[in-house]
């Protein structure tokens, strides 16, 4: 029972171009979001995150949105650039849940020069 | 500027064998967590502690125990080693859930352990 998910394993971008990676999660009880990055041999890092209250949130090149009644959010870069490339991680939590994060598989993203 | 620290990076262990991993945060963060990252399946949680001297099951806790004797230190044990708990192993912390205010959880690098 997979309660996040990122239906697309991998991703290829050129530079400078905008970067679009999704998220959709079943469970209604979640109410905030988060994405992570993560580089080979080192820990996700968070990035930017949302609560259900809101349907954008923006931290530079970095933009997140919330539909909630489509259960789906997604991550925008614009631009995209070569330090992005990475493993992306999308999670949820519920307020009741002890901030239990529940993660997706994951987005490997790659631009391309 | 450690943030979390855990030890080791690396191990290999036969089928059988026990071991303790080692999470240390110096965030002076209430909760801590551990999980576990398989190709193709994201991270899952094995087991987190919301206070000095709790604990408390997560998604696949099976196999595993934890111990919070300290609010810095957060260990995982694995009583007797099975090759299905060959994974990637990240400890987390974060400051306590306040009013409507949710933070991040911080990761340290990870231990990749190998079950033969």
């Amino acid at each position: 029972d997979q309660q996040v998910k990122q239906n697309s394993p991998s991703l290829s971008v050129q530079e400078g171009r905008i970067s679009i990676l999704n998220c959709d999660y079943t469970n209604s009880m979640f109410d905030y979001f988060l994405w992570y990055k993560k580089y080979p041999a080192e820990g996700p890092t968070f990035l930017i995150s949302i609560s259900s209250i809101k349907d954008k949130n923006e931290d530079g090149r970095f933009t997140v949105f919330l539909n909630k009644s489509a259960k789906h959010l997604s991550l925008h870069i614009v631009p995209s650039q070569p330090g992005d490339s990475a493993v992306y991680f999308c999670a949820a939590s519920a307020i009741q849940g002890a901030q239990k994060l529940v993660f997706g598989q994951g987005t490997r993203l790659t631009i391309n020069p | 500027n450690a943030g979390v620290t855990q030890t080791p990076k690396f191990r290999v262990l036969k089928t059988g064998q026990s071991m303790t991993l080692l999470c240390a945060q110096d965030m002076n963060h209430e909760y801590m967590y551990w999980y576990r990252q398989d190709p193709g399946m994201g991270l899952r949680l094995i087991h987190y502690s919301v206070g000095e001297g709790t604990t408390a099951k997560g998604e696949v806790p099976d196999g595993y125990n934890v111990s919070r004797l300290k609010k810095q230190n957060f260990l995982l044990g694995l009583e007797s080693a099975a090759p299905s708990q060959t994974s990637v192993y990240f400890c987390a912390s974060s400051y306590s859930f306040t009013g409507s205010s949710n933070q991040p959880q911080h990761f340290g690098d990870g231990t990749r352990l190998s079950i033969l």
